[in-house]
This record gives C-alpha cells, structure tokens and sequence, in this order.
C-alpha cells in the first residue's frame, strides 16, 4: 500500500540555520510527491511539488528531489526564517489509488531570532 | 485563480443542530475532497467526490452526510454529531482522481461540537 513515514519534530533552529526534515514513502506505481506547509490555524499550502524521479521541486528557497532509488524526498531549505515557523507535510498522491493523498505525521518547525 | 473557498471559518454546534459546510472552487477541477484534522495530526480522507459523484468514503459516520450540487460546490451536511468530531474541517481540489497532480486546500472549517 501507500504510505509516507517523516521524521518526528518538533524541530527548533535559530535564524539561518540550515534545515532537513526527512520523508520517505512506499507506494504502488509511479506516485507524486508533495510537501504542504500549514501555518497555525490555516488550511494546508503547496509547498512544492515532484512529479517523476530524479525532479526537484523548489520554492520560496526549499528544496526537495524525489530520489527513487532511496523512496525519499527530502525538504531542505540552506536559511531558514523566523516566518518559517509552520507545520511540513510531506505526502504522496497516486492515480492507482484514486488521487487519494497520503500525508506524512507532519514536523512542527520552530525559527528563533 | 487557485482559491478553494470554505465557509464558515468557523461553526459552534450542539449535538441535536443540523448544519452544512460549504465549499467552492472555480479552477475547473472535477476531484473534490473532504478531510477531518484534528490539533497535531495530518488531515484523513473522508470522502473523494469524482466528476460530481462519490468515488471514496472512508468508512465515515452517517452523521456525516456529502454532497457535490455541480462541478464547482461540494457541501458536508452535519446531523447529531459528537464532541469528538469537534476538529478543523479541510475541503480540497484537485485536477482529476486519474492525474497525479497537487490538491488545493481551502483555509478549513473549525468545527466545534458542545
């Protein structure tokens, strides 16, 4: 089956700090990958996005690569920002099952100045 | 316009109230989604709505009731509903259920049972 497994928070840094959340995921066929971010008491945002392997999302100074040799698809941003205080949501989507999506637990990120 | 509109932002109801939660988009999309969130966990699926028909229902209680009017609307109907079903409730669109591409989210419903 699909799923999506993500490394537990919740994650402290300092201004600048250089950020990693890991996800990794099973899933049949060829899935998409995601990360949203939700900010508190909001909705879910797209982060970025990777539709096939070895494709790297980017936005707004995050990356990730869908690396299918690993099924991982890391986020990575080199500075992080006290605004960049949410909740990541790593998750997969997959026409075999529907477009249903499979999020991650989530990692609660904390900036400080 | 990539906007998924969801009202109330925010619903207070008792456990005999009868009440809708209401969700447009106008991208065009034809999947349309349900999801309950409750505090520090990940949204879970409740019902896939696919060219205006149900297509998933993830075992949810009939006191949860969906419905998709047109292409661009889809309405969750609450009936005598229990205080641990008090939890943010997330509308999304997406393209098609047959193409991999992201969902959109609306801001949420928070939802609280007394």
């Amino acid at each position: 089956g699909n799923s999506v497994t993500q490394m537990e928070g919740p994650v402290t840094l300092s201004e600048e700090a250089f950020l990693t959340i890991n996800c990794t995921y099973t899933a049949t066929g060829y899935p998409s990958l995601f990360w949203y971010v939700q900010y508190p008491g909001e909705g879910l945002q797209l982060l970025l996005k990777a539709t096939k392997a070895d494709d790297k999302g980017s936005n707004k100074g995050f990356e990730a690569t869908y690396r299918k040799e690993t099924t991982s698809f890391h986020l990575e941003k080199g500075s992080v920002q006290v605004s960049d205080s949410a909740v990541y949501f790593c998750a997969l989507s997959s026409r075999n099952t529907g477009n249903q999506f499979y999020f991650g637990t989530g990692t609660s990120l904390t900036v400080i100045p | 316009d990539t906007e998924v509109t969801q009202t109330p932002k925010h619903l207070v109801m008792g456990m005999t109230n009868k009440k809708s939660l209401k969700c447009e988009q106008h991208m065009g999309h034809r999947a349309m989604y349900w999801y309950k969130q409750k505090a520090k966990k990940p949204p879970e699926l409740m019902f896939v709505y696919s060219y205006e028909k149900l297509s998933i229902n993830e075992s949810v209680p009939s006191r949860f009731s969906p419905e998709c009017p047109n292409s661009s609307l889809l309405n969750l109907h609450l009936h005598a509903l229990q205080p641990e079903d008090s939890a943010l409730y997330l509308c999304a669109s997406s393209q098609e259920v047959a193409m991999n591409t992201e969902a959109f989210f609306g801001q949420g419903t928070r939802l609280t049972v007394v």
